[in-house]
């Protein structure tokens, strides 16, 4: 089956601008994590739906940062008014039974110039 | 001080060599243990799973878990070159939870 998709899988944008990344989870996957792994670094978690319940924004890193996802589908990230430091790759898992089952997408390259 | 501490390498070996990987936390409460691999431009790939202390074999990888010392490990035996890569190691409090991860370790076999 298809796996975690993710789109633009390439994103330039000028700083300012506002970016919108979407994520497509494998069917049936109740949880979906957004993390962002900058050059060189390891993941960072930014936020966390499961089902119906509050998402965990705890890692979002400013309120320029946003996410959304309607049930248990796609989700969007979307960053306003971007920064230098927001250049990143920016990735998607989804998961049913928990953190050893987050199947992660490729992952969009955004880049702030 | 970061929750996860991984030695970012690069670590180059010769193929056939026993690589060992490491990693320090610091968060009592994780439970959880993965090792994910990564290969250029590819999202990560879960390799080994382990929850709470001891060790869980598969094929040619270890994974190892001291909670007492907050360390953990992977070993991965008879090093081919395809499992050039970066290896991250990830922890959690609990199923269903955030991730914590290391740096990641860029790992290079050569033939």
């Amino acid at each position: 089956g298809a796996g975690v998709s993710q789109s633009p899988s390439n994103k330039v944008t000028e700083k300012g601008k506002d970016v919108e990344l979407r994520c497509d989870p494998i069917s049936g996957h109740t949880a979906l994590y957004w993390y962002r792994q900058r050059l060189g670094q390891g993941l960072e978690f930014l936020i966390y739906f499961q089902g119906n319940s509050a998402p965990d924004k705890s890692g979002l890193p400013s309120d320029r940062f946003s996410a959304e996802r309607t049930g248990e589908s796609v989700s969007t990230l979307t960053i306003q008014r971007t920064q230098q430091e927001d250049s990143a790759v920016y990735l998607c898992a989804s998961s049913q039974y928990g953190p050893r089952e987050q199947y992660f997408g490729p992952g969009t390259r955004l880049t702030v110039t | 001080q970061k929750e996860v501490e991984q030695d970012p390498g690069p670590l180059s070996v010769p193929e056939g060599a026993i690589v060992s990987l490491n990693c320090t936390y610091s968060n009592s409460a994780f439970q959880y243990f993965m090792w994910y691999r990564q290969y250029s431009r590819k999202g990560p790939e879960l390799l080994m799973y382990t929850y709470s202390s001891g060790n869980k074999e598969d094929g040619r990888f270890t994974a190892q878990v001291d909670k007492s010392s907050k360390y953990i490990s992977l070993f991965i035996r008879d090093s081919q070159p395809s499992d050039s890569a970066t290896y991250l190691c990830a922890m959690s409090e609990n199923q269903g939870g955030k991730l914590i991860f290391g740096q990641g370790t860029e790992l290079s076999v050569k033939p």
